[in-house]
């Protein structure tokens, strides 16, 4: 059972759009919620997160957007370039244990069309 | 340079042959973890380990095993491949309590024929 759902499963901007991804979620009990990027090749690489006490947080041109009534939280990325084509993962983090437990969304493949 | 450190890259195996993973962190992490990564279906979390010679099963951990004698090392095992563990493997590893800042490896892409 998937814990996070994450939609688009793919995804095409043209550079300086703004590229819109979802996730929800279905466990109150989760603590944090980042999104991680992920380069062919590469490992995912933390991006952005937010606790579930906030209901936005921004750095840079990414943004996260989290409705805890809804349960559901999503990442803007403003001004879409090139070099932000990747993979980006939703996650929850689940402590309740002090086990530090990460569920991901599915992916969304981002391409940014020059 | 804080990393996580995986070997092989990529390794091509035949079913049944006993294989290692080797995972290394030099962040003096306590938490460290393997996920495997498939088309559509994102990371799996395989194993993980909170502390030196504490381990537990994450949701996937079936044909697996894991050790942890030292707090940088986190091997994974497949004692019995088979094709269905074709997969991409990364290990991660965070500082333990509260901290979603994971520092992922490049990744091992094993192919099981």
């Amino acid at each position: 059972q998937q814990q996070v759902k994450q939609s688009p499963q793919s995804l095409i901007v043209q550079k300086g759009g703004i590229s819109i991804i979802n996730c929800a979620y279905e466990n109150t009990a989760f603590d944090y919620f980042p999104w991680y990027q992920q380069f062919p090749g590469k490992g995912p690489a933390l991006l952005i997160a937010i606790r579930p006490d906030v209901s936005e947080k921004k750095e840079g041109r990414f943004t996260i957007s989290f409705n805890k009534s809804a349960k559901q939280f999503s990442l803007h990325i403003m001004d879409s370039q090139p070099g932000d084509s990747a993979t980006y993962f939703c996650a929850a983090i689940l402590d309740q244990t002090g086990a530090n437990n990460l569920f991901f969304g599915t992916g969304t493949r981002l391409t940014v069309i020059p | 340079e804080a990393q996580v450190t995986q070997n092989p890259r990529y390794l091509i195996t035949v079913t049944g042959k006993k294989l290692t993973v080797t995972c290394s962190q030099n962040m003096n992490h306590e938490y460290m973890s393997w996920y495997r990564q498939d088309p559509g279906l994102g990371l799996r979390q395989i194993y993980y380990s909170m502390n030196v010679e504490v381990t537990d099963k994450g949701d996937v951990p079936e044909g697996y095993k894991v050790s942890r004698k030292e707090k940088r090392n986190f091997p994974l095992i497949l004692e019995s491949p088979s094709p269905n563990q074709t997969s991409l493997y990364f290990c991660a590893s965070s500082e333990r309590q509260f901290n979603y800042g994971y520092t992922f490896g490049s990744g091992t892409r094993l192919t099981v024929v």
